[in-house]
């Protein structure tokens, strides 16, 4: 397997403009976590589902964001508008959720840089 | 809120020390507790991992020490290398729910 595969690796983007990050989860997990990296705040969790049904959305900061998990093999993070202190990294992980936890696996990241 | 606290923030060490990251936990439910490794414009990656039913679990050079009654647990590198220059976070959680992360900890290893 290829592993978790996010795109693009890099958008530089104006600020009010709509952003749209994607993930394509290892196949045959059931769970896909978005998360955000910065200097300040590390890795902070915005929101996760569990076969394709979002379960916690707490960390997701505004109404700007927004998620999707239309089908288990893809998933979108959205920001509209964007604003430059939303520059950071963001990871979409995936793993397979049962009655014990397993290894998160992570992509290479999204850098998004709000100008 | 739940929240996994590490330390130090940063760590320099020379060739072949051991250096020792930190982190307290406070949501008793937890049960897994992995320690990622990050390499410069790379995702995190498992390193190693412990459950609750044992104090110490090593994996080469890596060994993480869990204090149930403390809800603390730390990582140590045996004869750290300078390819071991990294960031590294602590996370923790149950079934079922999503990884709380440490802010991390940066650590250099010199030659």
């Amino acid at each position: 397997d290829a592993g978790v595969i996010q795109s693009p690796r890099h958008e530089v983007t104006e600020m009010g403009q709509e952003v749209t990050l994607r993930c394509k989860p290892i196949s045959g997990h059931n769970s896909l976590f978005w998360y955000r990296q910065t200097m300040m705040r590390g890795l902070e969790l915005l929101i996760y589902f569990n076969n394709n049904v979002p379960i916690d959305d707490s960390g997701m900061p505004e109404d700007r964001f927004s998620a999707k998990m239309p089908n288990a093999s893809f998933s979108t993070l959205k920001i509209q508008p964007s604003e430059p202190r939303d520059s950071a990294v963001y990871f979409c992980a995936s793993s397979f959720a049962g009655t014990v936890n397993t290894e998160a696996f992570f992509g290479q990241g999204t850098r998004l840089t709000v100008v | 809120q739940q929240q996994v606290k590490q330390s130090p923030q940063s760590l320099i060490v020379q060739k072949g020390g051991i250096p020792i990251i930190n982190c307290a936990y406070e949501n008793t439910a937890f049960d897994y507790f992995p320690w990622y490794q990050q390499f410069p414009g790379k995702g995190p990656a498992l390193l190693i991992a412990i459950r609750p039913d044992v104090s110490e679990k090593k994996e080469g050079r890596f060994t993480i020490s869990f204090n149930k009654s403390a809800k603390q647990f730390s990582l140590h590198i045996m004869d750290s290398q300078p390819g071991d220059s990294a960031t590294y976070f602590c996370a923790a959680n149950q079934a079922g729910t999503a990884l709380i992360f440490g802010k991390g900890t940066t650590l250099s290893v010199s030659s």
